[in-house]
């Protein structure tokens, strides 16, 4: 079974320029997660779809960011304009819904590294 | 809000050496607990999990963690590391009544010496 992938791996952008991140979740994951890393820092949650949904966008920084997730399979996250505080490693999850959800589990990709400058 | 706190951003130990990473975490309700592992090179993987029932739990490649409600902590353990175990470790956190958003200590560097 193919695992959560992500393209691209890297992607280095002027400030000032629009990214598109794209995540594959594993298939039949109705749950996507996107997360972000600055150096240094924690991972912190951005936003969880299920299937085309917004669930919770509440850790979205601001509307440069843009997520969707059309037909409910990939998303995309576009950062438009990028700044520079923008840069981290990007990282998507997901999960297949349970009966308790309690018993979730996140499965992740390898995330995109984005280097704004 | 919730929070993890790791106790240590870089550990350095000897192959053989026992491992202990710390992590508390600030949350009064229901709780799901995990432990993930990226090694070099590669994406979060789940070392293990805690969701209900005994408090000692075991994960792959020889890890346990013991959750310890009363201290509001989810400690690593490994009796004897090896050098392959070299890697940043993150505790995560799920609040059940705050959905299923991962919250994530600032991870814990592991580097075994060989």
């Amino acid at each position: 079974e193919a695992g959560v992938t992500q393209f691209p791996s890297h992607s280095v952008i002027e400030k000032g320029q629009t990214v598109t991140l794209r995540c594959d979740p594993i298939s039949g994951h109705d749950n996507l997660y996107w997360y972000r890393r600055v150096m240094g820092k924690e991972i912190k949650f951005l936003l969880h779809f299920v299937k085309e949904s917004k669930q919770d966008e509440s850790g979205m920084p601001n509307n440069r960011f843009l997520a969707e997730r059309t037909g409910g399979t990939y998303s995309t996250l576009k950062v438009q304009p990028a700044e520079l505080e923008d840069s981290g490693v990007y990282f998507c999850a997901s999960s297949q819904p349970q009966a308790n959800r309690a018993q979730e589990t996140q499965y992740f990709g390898p995330g995109t590294r984005l280097l704004v400058l | 809000a919730q929070s993890v706190s790791q106790h240590n951003h870089h550990v350095i130990l000897s192959e053989a050496a026992s491992l202990e990473l710390g992590c508390n975490y600030s949350y009064g309700g229901t709780v799901n607990l995990f432990w993930y592992v990226q090694y070099p090179g590669q994406h979060l993987q789940l070392l293990l999990k805690y969701f209900s029932g005994d408090p000692l739990v075991k994960g792959i490649k020889g890890f346990e963690a013991e959750f310890i409600k009363s201290k509001f902590s989810f400690n690593l353990r490994k009796p004897s590391v090896q050098w392959s175990d070299t890697a940043e470790y993150f505790c995560a956190v799920i609040g059940l009544e705050y959905g299923n958003k991962l919250v994530f200590g600032a991870g814990t560097i592991l580097r075994v010496k060989s």
